[in-house]
């Protein structure tokens, strides 16, 4: 089984500021994937960054940052400078490569406010 | 350009009808999705197919059905027997021979039970 808990169902932040989304995971496979996800309004899915179990580095992405801390199974989205257009809804997911092999497990998202 | 196209994106249904929400898409993926999203909450998986001819039961199937034809389609069947099937359904693709491969979603189809 695996499972994503993320503990802030909502943050601000004042435009041009940086902003740190939590999550944390749990999950039996030896081996995974972590993900984040933003959704506007418009309800779309967007992939922002990945990070693999055993990737030596944290990962990023322009802007975006991931903040993988193994031992204890957290994987925190980093906004820096953040800017209006970042106002959506943020989801963290996982995908084992064993036993949860093509299942990907979605938290329940933070939704982000961007203040002028 | 390639992508995924789910519609409708809106749909009304009577207590008691079966609807089909279409998703097609033209990535060339082999792994298709379907999830459920009710409102502020994340994604639940209801089916998923790594392959055609082939699909899995995800975490919330009862009262759902899907079929795999074609590689590039994989329709879902909200049934009569589904109690609560007011929400955004959301169907997402993905490489199958990219374990680290990203989801790729379609805009959504917003179902409202009358």
């Amino acid at each position: 089984a695996q499972k994503i808990t993320q503990t802030q169902p909502g943050m601000f932040v004042q435009e041009k500021e940086a902003v740190t989304l939590d999550c944390t995971y749990d999950t039996s496979d030896p081996s995974y994937g972590l993900f984040w996800y933003k959704q506007p309004s418009s309800g779309e899915m967007i992939f922002l960054i990945y990070q693999g179990s055993y990737d030596q580095q944290n990962a990023t992405e322009g802007r975006y940052s991931l903040n993988f801390q193994k031992a204890r199974k957290s994987a925190n989205l980093v906004i820096s400078a953040s800017q209006l257009g970042d106002s959506a809804m943020y989801f963290c997911a996982m995908r084992g490569f064993r036993t949860n092999a093509g299942k990907s497990t979605f938290g329940d998202g933070t939704t982000l406010t961007v203040k002028p | 350009d390639g992508g995924i196209t789910q519609s409708p994106k809106y749909l009304f249904r009577k207590e008691g009808q079966n609807v089909t929400l279409s998703c097609e898409q033209n990535l060339n993926h082999d792994a298709m999705y379907w999830y459920r999203q009710d409102p502020g909450q994340g994604l639940r998986l209801i089916y998923y197919s790594q392959i055609v001819n082939d699909f899995q039961k995800g975490d919330i199937a009862e009262g759902y059905s899907v079929s795999r034809e074609k590689k590039e389609s994989f329709p879902l069947t909200v049934t009569s027997a589904q109690k609560n099937p007011t929400a955004f359904y959301l169907c997402a693709s993905s490489a199958r021979d990219r374990d680290t491969g990203e989801l790729f979603f379609g805009e959504g189809s917003r179902l409202t039970v009358l």
